[in-house]
């Protein structure tokens, strides 16, 4: 069974701080998507990794899968208020299901 | 193009009572699930669709949760009787290729069950 996990669980931030997340799975997998979600809202892509060694990046986040380490990152560049969300990161099993991790709640204070 | 619609937005039931959900997929999306997001969590697959065959509800409880998806486009999830542990948000998302083209999600049904 695929196990999804994220670090930290909760994420306080003061303004114009870089800070990562981190997202590791427990079985094979070469696409792994970020999602945001606001309070109250449904999931908003953010990214999608296709392949060991990806980097993508918008704005003041990049992030990145190395798939023989099982490990995905999400950096926060000068973060700022707008960014406090949760952040979610899915890996793709078995070729068509999303399996989500646990989550990271984001808050960002001046 | 149209995203995922869902109804209702939210609904408040007594334990023991039987609610259902609707969902309206993106034209032409062949796949199509079923995610229980419990408040604090991350969301959780229930069941997947093909077209109008399931895939995949090794997560679903079928004691008491049912779906379906006649003619391969609207589908419905029903609980019946509901329990107060499955208050949650319930997500419908479809993909025309999943893994390849992403999957887009609804606004979500949230239960509350009293």
């Amino acid at each position: 069974e695929l196990k999804v996990e994220q670090n930290p669980l909760f994420l306080s931030m003061q303004e114009g701080k870089n800070y990562t997340i981190y997202c590791n799975y427990s079985t094979t997998s070469d696409r792994l998507y970020w999602y945001r979600q606001d309070p109250g809202k449904s999931l908003e892509s953010l990214f999608v990794l296709l392949s060991n060694g990806a980097v993508k990046q918008e704005g003041r986040l990049m992030a990145s899968l190395d798939t023989k380490a099982r490990l995905s990152t999400l950096h926060i560049t000068a973060a700022v208020h707008d960014l406090s969300a949760t952040y979610f990161c899915a890996v793709v099993h078995n070729t068509d299901k999303l399996i989500f991790g646990t989550g990271t709640r984001l808050q960002v204070f001046p | 193009e149209a995203g995922v619609a869902q109804s209702p937005r939210y609904k408040i039931i007594e334990k023991r009572q039987s609610v259902a959900f609707w969902c309206n997929p993106i034209s032409g999306h062949a796949t199509l699930y079923w995610y229980q997001q419990i408040l604090g969590q991350g969301p959780k697959l229930l069941i997947q669709f093909q077209n109008n065959g399931v895939v995949d509800d090794s997560q679903l409880p079928k004691d008491r949760f049912s779906a379906e998806r006649l003619k391969g486009v609207d589908s419905t999830l029903k609980i019946q009787p509901a329990k107060l542990e499955d208050s949650a948000v319930y997500l419908c998302a479809s993909s025309l290729y999943p893994g390849f083209y992403g999957y887009t999600f609804g606004s979500g049904t949230r239960l509350t069950v009293v």
